[in-house]
C-alpha cells in the first residue's frame, strides 16, 4: 500500500521554466491537497480539491494551477517558476474535506529550487 | 481568525529525559486540535488529535497531549525520549465553523545520545 505518490522527489528550474508535481493516492480519499513548507513558516496551503471534479484555492495561490485529473490524481503545475517559489511541496489526502474525524496523509514531499 | 505558536523553533534533549513541546493557539470559536510528525525526508503523519471530550488526548509512539482551554494550549509531552524521535514536530488547530487547517511553525526535536 503505497499511500501518497509524488514525483519528482528534487527539481531544478531556471527562472521561467514550467513544470508539474504529480501526485496520486490508493487510499480512495475524496480530498487532496498541495501545500509548500519553507523555514520558519510552517506548512501552507496552496490549493485543494475537496471532491473529484473541484478545485479550490487555499491560502498561497498565486503563481499555481492545479488539475483533479480522476479520483486518485492531483497535479500542481508551476506555469513561469519564480525563486520565491523554491520550497518542499506536499501534497496530502483525506478521506473527506472535514478535518474532524478525517486526518491528512502525507507524500514524502518534492523539493524544488528556482534559480 | 484561527493561528497557532509554536514558542520553540528547536528542543534538544538527551535521551531518557522528559520532553515537553509546546503549542498554543486563538480561536474565538470552538476547535480541533492536531499533532502532527515529519521524520527526515518524510511527510507529516498525524501523531494525535483532540476532538472532544477527555483533555488529556494519547497517541503513538508513547506521546500525549493536554487540551487547556483556559490557557488556549495543547502541549506534547513524552516523559522518555528515544533517539527515533528525533523530528520536527507541527501542531495544528481547526475551528468547528470554517474546518479550515492551519499549521505552527514547527518544532525541531534533536535527541542526543
Amino acid at each position: 500500500n503505497a499511500g501518497v505518490t509524488q514525483t519528482p522527489k528534487f527539481q531544478v528550474l531556471k527562472t521561467g521554466q514550467s513544470m508539474t508535481l504529480q501526485c496520486a493516492q490508493d487510499m480512495n480519499h475524496n480530498s487532496m491537497y498541495w501545500y509548500r513548507q519553507d523555514p520558519g513558516m510552517g506548512l501552507r496551503l496552496i490549493y485543494y480539491s475537496a471532491s473529484e471534479g473541484t478545485t479550490d484555492k487555499g491560502e498561497v495561490p498565486n503563481g499555481y494551477n492545479v488539475s483533479r485529473l480522476n479520483k486518485r490524481e492531483f497535479s500542481l503545475r508551476l506555469e513561469s517558476a519564480a525563486p520565491s517559489q523554491t520550497s518542499v511541496y506536499f501534497c496530502a489526502s483525506s478521506e473527506r474535506r472535514s478535518s474532524y474525524n478525517s486526518p491528512l496523509h502525507f507524500g514524502n514531499g518534492t523539493r524544488l529550487t528556482v534559480t | 481568525a484561527q493561528s497557532v505558536t509554536q514558542l520553540d523553533s528547536q528542543v534538544p534533549v538527551f535521551e531518557e529525559a522528559p520532553v515537553e513541546l509546546r503549542c498554543n493557539y486563538s480561536s474565538s470559536v470552538s476547535v480541533y486540535l492536531f499533532w502532527y510528525v515529519q521524520y527526515p525526508n518524510q511527510g507529516l503523519q498525524l501523531l494525535l488529535k483532540y476532538l472532544s471530550g477527555s483533555t488529556l488526548v494519547k497517541g503513538i509512539n508513547g506521546f500525549e497531549a493536554e487540551f487547556n482551554k483556559s490557557q488556549t494550549s495543547f502541549h506534547l509531552r513524552k516523559p522518555s525520549v528515544h533517539i527515533s524521535d528525533t523530528a520536527e514536530y507541527f501542531c495544528a488547530v481547526s475551528d468547528y465553523n470554517t474546518d479550515k487547517l492551519i499549521f505552527g511553525t514547527g518544532t525541531r526535536l534533536q535527541v542526543f545520545p
